[in-house]
């Protein structure tokens, strides 16, 4: 079956990096544009970055524009997050999940997150 | 603020209806289509709706939904306890080339 699976959370001081992975297994990888998703605690949801099958079409929220990055190695089915410089607002449960091509954010799997605190 | 809205809550009784309203503009639903997910606290979204109308395998006929224009409604009918949950829409926004979710509405059933 379908399964994505994030890791890489954790605390961390503001200013400091962190990269979080998600490893997809039941599906074609590389297939599929991917996303992550961040909701923070009591909020709502947040899209943060997209990435389209071959790499090649890239998007980030203005919010971490320039600071975060999302990559994916197709040959591991593994999608990443680099985060740097890191903020207190960016404190969120990060998910990832992915989109059938043509979907306009149609996100019909999602891993159960990882959450990320930024506290000093 | 988000820039598709949604109203923040909404309440009804068991076995009524209900609808919810996401709210964008010509770049993003004008454009794209609409998905809507179902989060209850604690878990992961589920994807109820995608490309407008259309449920994926497995969710009740009780959900459906539609979209007009640069706004979109999900309904809900013969509501449940187990449906309480909160309701988010998304699209994509072509001109700015970023995902959209609406701020969310919390459905009571009471």
């Amino acid at each position: 079956q379908v399964q994505l699976v994030e890791s890489g959370g954790g605390v961390v001081q503001p200013g400091r990096s962190l990269r979080l992975s998600c490893i997809a297994s039941g599906f074609t990888f590389s297939s599929y544009p991917m996303h992550w998703v961040r909701q923070a605690p009591g909020k709502g949801l947040e899209w943060v970055a997209g990435m389209w099958s071959d790499g090649r079409g890239i998007y980030h929220a203005d919010s971490v524009r320039g600071r975060f990055t999302i990559s994916r190695d197709n040959a591991k089915s593994t999608l990443y997050l680099q985060m740097n410089s890191l903020r207190g607002e960016d404190t969120a449960v990060y998910y990832c999940a992915r989109e059938p091509p043509n979907g306009d954010l149609k996100c019909d799997a999602w891993g159960q997150g990882t959450l990320v605190t930024v506290s000093p | 603020q988000s820039v598709l809205t949604q109203p923040p809550s909404l309440s009804a009784a068991p076995g009524q209806m209900v609808t919810i309203s996401c709210s964008g503009s010509s770049s993003n639903i004008g454009k794209s289509y609409v998905s809507w997910y179902q989060q209850i606290p604690g878990t992961a979204p589920k994807l109820l709706i995608y490309e407008n109308n259309k449920r994926p395998s497995g969710i009740p006929v009780r959900f459906s939904a539609s979209k007009s224009g640069t706004s979109a409604t999900l309904g809900i009918t013969g509501l449940q306890t187990g449906d309480e949950a909160d309701y988010y829409c998304g699209t994509w926004d072509s001109v700015l080339s970023v995902g959209l979710f609406g701020g969310g509405t919390k459905l009571t059933v009471l």
